[in-house]
């Protein structure tokens, strides 16, 4: 069975760095981009980072960009959130997602790539506190 | 970024109902949508992809429509297991944006 599960959440004080993990298993890791979700407390969704099957392409949200760093490691079947900086606006629950990206279809006339989302872990805390 | 404004964000319904829920995005984004169910304390689901392809599994009361800048998530016989959260999120453009959600409670 296809799992993901998060580790590394905790508490920590503003300005300090925490490093989250994914571990993988029951895919093919290597196949699929992975990306981070979180989710504030009571508050909706946000897109945090995604990175590419062999790690060459990553993307951040604006609210994350030069304090976060998304990285993979495939032979550990492992994806990484390294956080620096932190505030107390980065607590949350944080999801290691995996996007299965379906075939690509044609859209007139060019090509179309979709995100699916279709495997999360549970999530892991993450608390930004004095 | 792209904006995706949700509505609405949250109704009250009744098992058997019909419900519709819609996605506007700032511009244009041509199909690139995809709509997740979220139950309190859980991890999000995904229901559709593509604005209108169902995922595997996803029972077919669940249906999604439209392109460009307009979307719509239809529930046609509203499940008691279906009172949850749903959000869409955009991938057409980086960095991906969800919209607001909208909470199905009961009436």
């Amino acid at each position: 069975e296809a799992q993901l599960v998060e580790s590394g959440g905790g508490l920590v004080q503003p300005g300090g760095s925490l490093r989250l993990s994914c571990a993988a298993s029951g895919f093919i890791f290597s196949n699929d981009w992975m990306t981070w979700i979180r989710q504030a407390p009571g508050k909706g969704l946000e897109w945090v980072a995604n990175i590419k099957q062999d790690g060459s392409e990553m993307h951040y949200a604006d609210s994350v960009k030069g304090r976060f760093t998304i990285s993979r490691d495939n032979a550990k079947k492992s994806l990484y959130l390294d956080m620096n900086s932190l505030r107390v606006d980065d607590t949350a629950v944080y999801y290691c997602v995996r996007d299965s990206s379906p075939p690509p279809r044609l859209c007139g006339s060019s090509v179309c790539y979709f995100d699916a989302l279709d495997l999360w872990g549970q999530g892991t805390i993450v608390t930004v506190s004095s | 970024a792209i904006q995706m404004t949700q509505s609405p964000s949250s109704l009250s319904a009744s098992v058997g109902d019909r419900v519709t829920i819609t996605c506007r995005a700032s511009q244009g984004i041509r199909g690139d949508l995809g709509w997740y169910q979220q139950k309190p304390g859980k991890a999000p689901k995904l229901l559709i992809y593509a604005a209108s392809t169902l995922q595997t599994g996803v029972p077919s009361r669940f249906s999604g429509s439209g392109s460009d800048t307009d979307f719509t998530l239809t529930i046609s016989s509203l499940q008691p297991e279906d009172f949850a959260t749903y959000f869409c999120l955009q991938d057409f453009g980086y960095p991906r944006t969800f919209g607001q959600g909208t909470k199905v409670e009961v009436k």
